[in-house]
């Protein structure tokens, strides 16, 4: 299966401690999306790469989180010092970048839950 | 004011009917516009892109309204297999392509 690939599935933290996720796209994707999706809502916007370039993120991001994408291939996500507000499903996607929008293929998620 | 609002729903639906969701956006320079369909506890996967001049994929019809900054979706003989979450998408052209989900339309459609 060669499609987006998320690591770790789960992960429960205690309050205060620093956390990382890793996704991986589908190879030929050079679009990477981060989401966070709470219970009832919808996927919302965290951040967005073109290659290993960071292109947007989201305003209602703290300074608590950073992505990083360095070859342009592979992506973190970091969480320093958690809070139990930061409970959710992490998505990551990828697309091809081609020109204009193409669909995004999401991964399996991981779900944090800070305790 | 959210960038893209969806009907809240639920929506309760025996099988056989006709629904019809709704979506708006608030910023004009949204460029594309899409449906996703969300399974419980599963990812996001595209259901269609919608283009101006109306589009139809089977039971499927998705249409936009630039003017109005308005998508819906209409599902025709709805099936038990049609019960999950309807996301509406938009993307903005802001240098890269910002894409942005609606908090989704809960469909049920019952036997």
């Amino acid at each position: 299966d060669t499609g987006v690939s998320q690591d770790p599935r789960h992960k429960i933290t205690k309050r205060g401690q620093n956390v990382t996720f890793r996704c991986d796209p589908i190879s030929e994707h050079n679009r990477l999306y981060w989401y966070r999706q709470t219970l009832g809502q919808g996927p919302e916007f965290l951040t967005y790469f073109q290659n290993e370039a960071q292109l947007e993120k989201s305003r209602l991001l703290s300074d608590r989180f950073s992505a990083e994408r360095p070859k342009g291939s592979f992506s973190t996500l970091e969480i320093q010092r958690t809070e139990q507000g930061d409970s959710a499903m992490y998505l990551c996607a990828s697309s091809r970048g081609d020109r204009g929008h193409s669909p995004l293929h999401f991964g399996n998620g991981t779900r944090l839950t800070v305790t | 004011r959210k960038e893209v609002e969806q009907d809240p729903g639920p929506f309760n639906v025996p099988e056989g009917a006709t629904v019809a969701f709704n979506c708006t956006y608030s910023n004009s320079a949204s460029q594309s516009f899409f449906w996703y369909r969300q399974d419980c506890r599963k990812e996001p996967k595209l259901l269609m892109s919608v283009y101006s001049s109306g589009n139809e994929d089977g039971r499927f019809t998705a249409q936009l309204n630039r003017a109005s900054q308005y998508i819906s979706l209409l599902i025709r003989d709805s099936k038990l297999s049609d019960s999950a979450t309807y996301l509406c998408v938009v993307t903005l052209n802001t240098g890269g392509f910002k894409t942005i989900f609606g908090a989704g339309t809960r469909l049920f459609v019952k036997a």
